[in-house]
C-alpha cells in the first residue's frame, strides 16, 4: 500500500514570495491534515479535512495560507505572501474514517520551507 | 486548555540499555494518547495508542506505554534499545478531531 506522498521534498524562496506544497493521501482515506513543524517543535494542526470540506481550519493563518482538497482526494497549501517565520517542514497526514483522533493518522515524509 | 509536556528534550543512552521517555498532560478530559517516531528526513509513524482498559499498551518495534490517570502521564518504555531507534518521539493527546504534539525527546543510541 503506497503511503501519503508530498511534493517537493524542499523549497528555498525569498520573502514575500509565493509557495504551493502539493499532498497525495493513502487511497480511500477521507481524512486529510496539514501540519507546521517548526524547528525544534512538534506539529501543529493547520488545516483538517473531511473529504473535500474543511473541518478545523481554526489555526491556519488566513491571511496568507490557504488549502483546498479538489474531488476530496489530492490537496494543496499555499501560502502567499511567505514570511520568514514561515520557515519549517509542513506534514500532511491521513486517516481511514471520518475523523477522530481513535483513528491512525499515516504521515508523508514533509516538504521543508526555507524563507530567506 | 492543552496541553503536553515532554520534559526531556535530549536523552542518550547506551545500546541496549533501557529507556523510558517521559509525557504529561493537561486536558480537560482523558484523552486518546499516542506516541509517534520521527527518525531524520521520514515521516511520523505510530508507535502505539491508548484509547481505554488496560493501561499498559504494547506497540511496534518492542515499545510500551504505560497510562496513569492519577499522574496524568503516558511513559514510553524499551527493556532494550537499538541503535536505530536513534530519533525524535513526540507523544500527542488527542481529541474529538485532532492530536496535540508535545515538543519531543531526541534520542540519541551511543555503542
Amino acid at each position: 500500500e503506497a503511503g501519503v506522498a508530498q511534493s517537493p521534498r524542499y523549497k528555498i524562496i525569498e520573502k514575500r514570495q509565493s509557495v504551493a506544497f502539493w499532498c497525495n493521501p493513502i487511497s480511500g482515506h477521507a481524512t486529510l491534515y496539514w501540519y507546521q513543524q517548526i524547528l525544534g517543535q512538534g506539529p501543529k494542526l493547520l488545516i483538517q479535512f473531511q473529504n473535500n470540506g474543511v473541518v478545523d481550519d481554526s489555526q491556519l493563518p488566513k491571511d496568507r495560507f490557504s488549502a483546498e482538497r479538489l474531488k476530496g482526494v489530492d490537496s494543496t497549501l499555499k501560502i502567499q505572501p511567505a514570511k520568514l517565520e514561515d520557515s519549517a517542514v509542513y506534514l500532511c497526514a491521513s486517516s481511514l474514517v471520518a475523523g477522530g483522533s481513535t483513528d491512525t493518522q499515516y504521515f508523508g515524509p514533509g516538504t521543508r520551507l526555507t524563507v530567506l | 486548555a492543552q496541553s503536553v509536556t515532554q520534559p526531556d528534550i535530549h536523552i542518550t543512552v547506551s545500546e541496549g540499555a533501557s529507556l523510558e521517555l517521559r509525557c504529561n498532560y493537561s486536558y480537560g478530559a482523558t484523552p486518546y494518547l499516542f506516541w509517534y517516531v520521527q527518525s531524520p528526513g521520514q515521516g511520523l509513524q505510530l508507535l502505539l495508542k491508548y484509547f481505554s482498559g488496560d493501561t499498559l499498551v504494547q506497540g511496534i518495534k518492542g515499545f510500551e506505554a504505560e497510562f496513569k490517570r492519577s499522574q496524568s502521564s503516558f511513559n514510553l518504555r524499551k527493556p532494550s534499545v537499538h541503535w536505530s531507534d536513534a530519533a525524535e518521539y513526540f507523544c500527542a493527546p488527542g481529541g474529538a478531531n485532532n492530536l496535540f504534539f508535545g515538543t519531543g525527546t531526541r534520542l540519541t543510541v551511543i555503542p
